[in-house]
């Protein structure tokens, strides 16, 4: 089945550790999305890759960043963690039609909750 | 800008009982609406999703209406289980044209179905 895979599910890291978080997907989709969620709230973007193009949001902290090596991948790299960046980390994939305007469905990992020490 | 509003939690039904969460949207042009699942631990599951006005998803007895004229994609279930405590996102995603995907979510809502 095409899906969404992250891993790993659990990560425990210490305080100003860097740590990367992967996510990959079989659906061949062109966009893909960082999100941080924290207990039920709801995922807060933190930028997306257009392709190769990325787009961060204006309050994601430079702590921060990501990668996209191909179309298949993308990494959320941490770079200091701090206490408060414990949360569930959530990637997601769609298709998006440039121009268009039509909503795209995201689909979404199973996410990888991340422990600070 | 565009926003999705969503009916505080939690909502405690019992088993059976009809449920109706509110969802609500300020948005230009024509989003697709969506509702998103996620169960404890898990990542979001897409639950259902309408594209144009009138549009009813439905999924696993679940159903929701995309009505233009109340900017309303409220969720119904006629009879829920025990397996159904979750939380529940409305979302709302394009309706310009320089859509990029990107999902507004509401607050969301946790269901909790007690036996």
């Amino acid at each position: 089945d095409a899906m969404v895979i992250q891993n790993p599910r659990y990560q425990v890291t210490q305080f100003g550790k860097p740590v990367t978080l992967s996510c990959s997907q079989t659906l061949n989709h062109n966009v893909m999305y960082w999100y941080q969620q924290k207990s039920s709230q709801a995922p807060k973007l933190l930028f997306h890759y257009y392709d190769k193009d990325f787009n961060n949001e204006a309050d994601t902290p430079d702590n921060f960043q990501s990668r996209r090596p191909n179309t298949s991948f993308c990494f959320l790299d941490i770079r200091s963690p701090g206490l408060g960046d414990a949360a569930m980390y959530l990637c997601a994939t769609s298709r998006v039609f440039p121009g268009t305007g039509v909503g795209a469905t995201q689909y979404f990992g199973p996410g990888t909750r991340l422990l600070v020490l | 800008g565009n926003s999705v509003t969503q009916m505080e939690g939690p909502v405690t039904l019992s088993e059976e009982a009809f449920l109706t969460i509110n969802c609500t949207y300020t948005a230009t042009g024509y989003p697709s609406l969506f509702w998103y699942v996620q169960y404890p631990g898990e990542g979001l599951q897409l639950l259902l999703k309408a594209t144009k006005a009138d549009d009813k998803g439905s999924n696993k007895g679940f159903e929701a209406t995309y009505r233009k004229e109340t900017t309303s994609f409220h969720l119904e279930k006629g009879s829920v289980q025990v397996s159904d405590s979750a939380v529940y996102f409305c979302a709302l995603s394009g309706g310009s044209s320089s859509n990029t995907g990107k999902l507004i979510f509401g607050q969301g809502t946790t269901l909790q179905v007690k036996p």
